[in-house]
């Protein structure tokens, strides 16, 4: 299952709502998370089974979607959420696929 | 507090071999599927290996198929990556991970291992 994302990065301000998409080659039902990775750090868990909110995550992220076509949302953009971010398909075990990434900077 | 400490990397020639661990703390490590993920410098995240909770199930991308395995002692809470036949490809910084009960995610990852392959 390979899997894609729009855009590969934009720009936004503090304060934005931002809205990344995540497009499976085939449907994976809800098996679908998002991570966010700062430079030098691991990925950080966003989101699981596509609208599954990570304990203390804050609620500004949300996430949304079935089959192949899957999007996260950041209703409003903080300092902190420049980053970038990445889906990940879990349905079919394994391999459990990433996607290419988003690169959120600040316009 | 559920940690994931990788240790082992480091300086490798083409060719060579080179085992990561990963030690794992603060869960019960024998009920969890475990993960390699490796990110080459600049890019993106490349899913490597995953292994079953006992071990009796594994799984390598193509890319390492054969060169690579990937093993697990619930005994001493360790995961372990057996990398052989290094190439200049393989260079990246390895992560372990934790797969989520009911493929809910990685919920946790170390802080990753760099594994550099050069002559």
């Amino acid at each position: 299952i390979q899997l894609t994302q729009s855009p590969s990065s934009l720009s936004a301000s503090v304060g934005d709502r931002v809205t990344i998409t995540c497009r499976a080659s085939q449907g994976i039902s809800s098996y679908l998370a998002w991570y966010q990775q700062k430079p030098g750090k691991a990925p950080k868990l966003l989101i699981y089974a596509a609208s599954t909110l990570q304990s203390g995550v804050p609620s500004r992220f949300s996430g949304s979607g079935s089959g192949t076509d899957f999007t996260l949302t950041i209703s409003s953009l903080q300092p902190e959420d420049f980053a970038t971010y990445y889906c990940q398909q879990l349905n079919s075990y394994p391999p459990f696929t990433f996607g290419p990434g988003t690169k959120v900077d600040i316009k | 507090e559920v940690q994931l400490v990788e240790s082992g990397g480091g300086l490798v020639q083409p060719g060579g071999s080179l085992r990561l661990s990963c030690a794992a703390s603060g869960f019960t490590f024998s009920s969890y599927a475990m993960h390699w993920v490796r990110q080459a410098p600049g890019k993106g995240l490349e899913y490597v290996s995953a292994i079953s909770s006992n071990g009796g199930s594994t799984y390598y991308a193509n890319s390492v198929k054969g060169r690579f395995t990937i093993s697990r002692d619930n005994s001493k809470n360790t995961l372990y990556l057996q990398m052989g036949s290094l190439r200049a490809e393989d260079m990246a910084v390895y992560y372990c991970a934790r797969e989520g009960i009911g493929s809910s995610g990685f919920d946790y990852w170390g802080q990753g291992t760099l594994v550099t392959v050069s002559s």
